[in-house]
């Protein structure tokens, strides 16, 4: 079993949805977590981080559970921009990070 | 700030060439250096960790006599893929950290390195 794991996807949305992905972690020793964005052949970017208590920054909302060793990342009104891959990222003793997958969104016009 | 840079950003070479891939951070001192490798439609798997002046740690099944990792200096390593095969084509990204840098994430990513190897 993988230690982060996500829905590959896709997921095709139109302009102006509501997407949710959802994200599961095993180590229940991992100190925080994030969310990144990575464009195609791009590097991977801070999106967002995640806390218990829930977290916004404009359209996009992130949630952790711990009991349930579970992340969420919600994106309202999608943009057409805002098609890429987003990154469970799992932050672990000795500042290593362990990568979900990742989940595709594609939002089309 | 917290700036990383790679390079070269696209590498094509011939099977059996050797290839040395930079990572360097800017404007801060990096104790540690993360060298990860991405395949199509995969996530970033981690190669190694280098921490300035020791040898490489490398992850389950990397080989490290086949992926030399030298970080020499606090701001500079470099990774060296030797005798590279077509099955080593992939993308590769650095990141780099420091404990008394202040930051919002743990890491900095370099642009990242394609590499191609015909």
């Amino acid at each position: 079993r993988k230690e982060v794991e996500q829905d590959p996807g896709p997921f095709n949305v139109p302009e102006g949805a509501t997407v949710a992905f959802n994200c599961t972690y095993s180590n229940s020793a991992s100190q925080s977590f994030f969310w990144y964005r990575q464009d195609c052949r791009k590097e991977p970017k801070l999106l967002m981080s995640v806390y218990s208590s829930g977290n916004e920054d404009g359209r996009f909302t992130a949630q952790l559970n711990r009991a349930s060793q579970y992340i969420s990342l919600l994106i309202r009104d999608s943009k057409l921009s805002d098609s890429a891959t987003y990154l469970c990222v799992a932050h672990n003793a000795g500042n290593m990070l362990t990568f979900g997958g990742g989940t595709r969104l594609m939002v089309k016009p | 700030g917290a700036v990383v840079s790679q390079h070269p950003s696209w590498v094509i070479c011939k099977s059996g060439t050797s290839v040395k891939i930079e990572c360097r951070s800017l404007d801060f001192q990096a104790t540690t250096m993360f060298w990860y490798r991405q395949f199509p439609k995969q996530s970033l798997m981690l190669m190694a960790t280098s921490n300035e002046g020791s040898k490489a740690t490398y992850e389950q099944g990397v080989e490290k006599d086949k992926f030399l990792i030298n970080h020499a200096s606090l701001t500079l390593s470099t990774l060296t893929v030797t005798s590279a095969h077509p099955e080593d084509s992939s993308f590769y990204i650095c990141s780099a950290s420091s404990p008394t840098l202040y930051s919002n994430q743990p890491q900095h990513f370099g642009d990242g390195t394609r590499l191609s190897i015909l």
